[in-house]
């Protein structure tokens, strides 16, 4: 498809366990954003990627998430020993290297029982 | 650090009632400035952006933001609006390197 796409759309898991959230950026974008939104919240920045190296990782909140993009155009959000407290949207956005105007994902909606 | 501040939470209007949802950033230095909008039941896309230039920006279905950069606003607005229009809208600034603040958003609500 010609836009930005994420997996699943939905996912219930229960505290403690590991999760891990794909998306696939548009064809020929190189940098690609991860974002958290949470109920009554904009966006919160996550963390940024340029080609496979992980150019700005200050918004991931702790040692807990951690995020790959090993061929430089998929990534996955990876949330180990999840918490109630990370249910939220999880966004995936991408745009062509040196343009600001990000593409968004639908969103990974994540539950945490 | 950069941050953004959305005045309204929730607005209410009549279909035909002109528009404008605050919008105030914060940082230092040159800002690239977006409103987003998200649809009932659709993703976050791209209303309209100012990166330089003209302070007065179009975007698409006749809106429009002015950038004034003495008061670190860019205020979205529309003189007409349509019950189509119904969403929830964020601003956002950028003012490093592709990191993108966004606020706590706006939800719109047009009554027919």
């Amino acid at each position: 498809g010609a836009g930005v796409s994420q997996t699943p759309s939905n996912k219930v898991t229960e505290k403690g366990k590991y999760v891990e959230l794909r998306c696939d950026p548009i064809s020929g974008h190189t940098a690609l954003y991860w974002y958290r939104q949470s109920l009554g919240q904009g966006p919160e920045f996550l963390i940024y990627f340029q080609g496979t190296g992980a150019a700005d990782d200050s918004g991931l909140p702790n040692d807990r998430f951690f995020a790959v993009r090993p061929e430089g155009s998929v990534s996955t959000l990876k949330i180990q020993r999840t918490e109630r407290g990370d249910s939220a949207v999880y966004l995936c956005a991408s745009s062509i290297r040196q343009s600001n105007e990000q593409f968004f994902g639908p969103g990974t909606r994540l539950t945490v029982l | 650090a950069q941050s953004v501040s959305q005045h309204n939470h929730h607005v209410i209007l009549s279909e035909a009632a002109s528009l404008e949802l605050g919008c105030n950033y914060s940082y230092g230095g040159t800002v690239n400035l977006f409103w987003y909008v998200q649809y009932p039941g659709q993703h976050l896309q791209l209303l309209l952006k100012y990166f330089s230039g003209d302070p007065l920006v179009k975007g698409i279905k006749g809106f429009e933001a002015e950038f004034i950069k003495s008061k670190f606003s860019f205020n979205l607005r529309k003189p007409s609006v349509q019950w189509s229009d119904t969403a929830e809208y964020f601003c956002a600034v950028n003012g490093g390197y592709q990191k993108v603040t966004f606020g706590i958003g706006t939800k719109l609500q047009v009554i027919p």
